[in-house]
């Protein structure tokens, strides 16, 4: 079956500082990739995604490549704010199913 | 456009009661997915519907149940509420054309079974 697998949080870091959240995944076929994010209280928020290999997602200063040799779809930004600090999730469908197979998520904090 | 409505936001149920939850998709969505959210198992796909038929369905027990109205409103019932019910659940709703669009999810219900 489909897997997703993220690195074990959290993650803290300081303002400004560079951010990587690993994520890879296990599926047949060639699934769509989605980073979502929560902050407290509240549902998901779609960050970005990719559709086929070596599609890059980036949305808010934060960009993921989809990379099918290594099944992986690690999440990027290249200076955190205050303000990014939530939980990611990273997620597949496989289109076939209707649903999506989320990883575990990976809480961030961002310390001024 | 709004987005995707959930209600109620907070429900306390008792162990063996029953509870009903709703959700309104955006407009022009026809798949409405349901998610389980809790500290321990993550989250968990539910079922989904589209055009009021279940297209997909998750391994919970068939004390989860789900419809949807031609409206492509949905609701989700437990019955017989086990204390290990207590979650956030999600719904999720997507065009039901293109899965890989990407689903836009409601802030959820926080369900608590005491």
């Amino acid at each position: 079956g489909n897997s997703v697998t993220q690195m074990e949080g959290p993650v803290t870091l300081s303002e400004e500082a560079f951010l990587t959240i690993n994520c890879t995944y296990t599926a047949t076929g060639y699934p769509s990739l989605f980073w979502y994010v929560q902050y407290p209280g509240e549902g998901l928020q779609l960050l970005l995604k990719a559709t086929k290999a070596d599609d890059k997602g980036s949305n808010k200063g934060f960009e993921a490549t989809y990379r099918k040799e290594t099944t992986s779809f690690h999440l990027e930004k290249g200076s955190v704010q205050v303000s990014d600090s939530a939980v990611y999730f990273c997620a597949l469908s496989d289109g076939k199913r209707g649903a999506l197979t989320f990883g575990s998520g990976t809480r961030l904090q961002v310390q001024p | 456009k709004a987005g995707v409505t959930q209600t109620p936001r907070y429900l306390i149920k008792t162990r063996g009661q029953q509870v009903t939850l709703s959700c309104s998709p955006i407009s022009g969505h026809r798949s409405v997915s349901w998610y389980q959210q809790t500290p321990g198992q993550g989250l968990q796909f539910l079922f989904e519907y589209f055009s009021e038929t279940q297209r997909n369905k998750g391994n919970f027990p068939g004390r989860f149940s789900g419809r949807q109205f031609s409206n492509s409103r949905s609701e989700m019932n437990v019955s017989t509420l086990e204390l290990g019910d207590s979650a956030l659940y999600l719904c999720a709703s997507n065009s039901g054309v293109q899965a890989n669009y990407g689903y836009t999810f409601g802030s959820g219900t926080r369900l608590t079974v005491v």
